[in-house]
């Protein structure tokens, strides 16, 4: 099974442009969130969609906004980019959310896309 | 204040040697708790999850700890491998659907030939 991919894997961008992010979940699986990992703050939970509602949101402006579709692949915008949103951006793809043992809905990370705004 | 501490920030071994990095947390309530491995320019993968009644897990070299009274989580890491430079991410959750994700700074740690 193919695992979780990202694209692009890099992107530069220049301070008020906007961003376009992809990401293919595992086959099957339904939810996918988003993480911003700086090296200062380490990694912050975005926003987590599922069956093409977003299920949870995280602390960041509406700047950062997403949405799935219905074969569960997920795109991630950011808009006016400032440069404190250069980051490493991930992906992460579970089964699904529910009631289900957290043991069974392992999250499985892409590789990430590494954004730099200039 | 962060709800996940972890420790030391960073970590330099000696190839062969064992190393046991900490997760101390106050998320509450609590569902469970991993440990990632992130290699440099490459998501985290999982290395265990414990829930609530889980003492200890293990999976291959790593072994994870917990102990849900005191709030405290060890990775420990036998016989290092060079391979085994990476940041160590501890992650609680509070719902079981993992909703409510709460992440560790990390340990960066190196492995020295």
């Amino acid at each position: 099974k193919a695992g979780v991919t990202q694209t692009p894997r890099y992107l530069i961008k220049t301070r008020g442009q906007q961003v376009t992010l992809s990401c293919s979940p595992i086959s099957g699986h339904r939810s996918v969130s988003w993480y911003q990992q700086t090296p200062g703050q380490g990694l912050q939970f975005l926003f987590e969609y599922f069956s093409e509602t977003q299920r949870n949101k995280g602390n960041f402006p509406g700047r950062f906004s997403g949405r799935q579709f219905s074969n569960s692949r997920s795109e991630m915008n950011v808009s006016t980019l400032e440069l404190g949103d250069s980051a490493l951006y991930l992906c992460a793809s579970s089964l699904e959310g529910g009631t289900l043992e957290s043991s069974y809905n392992e999250q499985f990370f892409g590789p990430g896309t590494r954004l730099t705004v200039l | 204040k962060n709800q996940v501490e972890q420790s030391p920030q960073s970590l330099i071994i000696l190839e062969g040697k064992n190393c046991t990095l900490q997760c101390n947390y106050t998320v509450s309530p609590f569902s469970n708790l991993r440990w990632y491995k992130q290699d440099t320019g490459r998501g985290p993968v999982s290395l265990t999850i414990m829930t609530f009644s889980e003492n200890t897990k293990s999976n291959g070299r790593y072994t994870a700890t917990l102990d849900a009274d005191t709030k405290q989580s060890s990775l420990h890491i036998t016989a290092s491998q060079l391979s085994d430079s990476a940041s160590y991410i501890c992650v609680v959750s509070a719902s079981a659907n993992n909703n409510d994700m709460r992440f560790g700074a990390g340990t960066r740690l190196t492995v020295k030939p």
